[in-house]
């Protein structure tokens, strides 16, 4: 089956670093999405992104589909970025079951 | 911003005790998924429907999940006999189509004592 590996599986950053969290997937993705954990729970979409190269604030996903990985870039980050970053894809259009990887939890201190 | 709805956010049965979530999609989503994501982060697709036929669901051999979406009622997630293993938060999303975003409500957390 389809798998997917987010790395690092945490990391602790102070106000103001950057952060590169990384994904990558064993077969062809056709959806792509990134999502962003809550401590509480809910899970926001942060990107839809199967190809190139999408910006949001503070935020950059890069996906470059032919070698199956994906990245997700924070700048300047702050404490409320903490939380839990999930990478997930489905493989093909007309299925919308989606795999996710592990998470990457991040933790950012003052 | 999720407009996705789910009750109750938290539940607890005891074991053998039947365990009751709903969700209510965005407006305009015929698409609806369940997902069971436990402790160690991991994700366990359950079922999705489209309006109120079920596209794909998995392998529910235990006979103990049962999910419907009826046409004006909230779409529901039943397990008959609640186990400690099915201690999770259940995520229910929707979407506009398979092959479009996903958006997930809080999700309904069950712990099965």
């Amino acid at each position: 089956g389809q798998q997917v590996q987010q790395s690092p599986a945490s990391l602790v950053l102070q106000e103001g670093e950057n952060a590169e969290l990384q994904c990558n997937f064993s077969s062809t993705a056709t959806r792509l999405q990134w999502f962003y954990q809550h401590p509480g729970g809910r899970l926001v979409s942060l990107f839809y992104n199967p190809s190139g190269t999408k910006h949001t604030g503070r935020l950059t996903s890069t996906t470059v589909t032919n070698e199956r990985r994906s990245s997700l870039h924070i700048s300047s980050s702050q404490t409320t970025d903490s939380g839990t970053y999930f990478c997930a894809i489905s493989p093909g259009a007309n299925t919308g079951k989606l795999t996710f990887g592990h998470g990457t939890i991040l933790r950012v201190h003052p | 911003n999720s407009k996705v709805i789910q009750t109750p956010r938290y539940l607890v049965k005891g074991q053998g005790q039947k365990a009751k979530m709903r969700c209510i999609p965005e407006k305009g989503h015929p698409v609806v998924f369940w997902y069971q994501q436990n402790k160690n982060n991991e994700f366990k697709f359950l079922i999705n429907f489209q309006n109120q036929e079920v596209l794909q669901q998995i392998d529910m051999t235990e006979k103990r999940f049962s999910a419907e979406c009826p046409s004006n009622s909230p779409c529901s997630l039943e397990i008959q006999s609640s186990e400690a293993g099915d201690s999770a938060l259940y995520l229910c999303a929707s979407s506009q189509g398979s092959g479009n975003t996903l958006y997930f409500g809080e999700g309904s957390r069950l712990i099965v004592v």
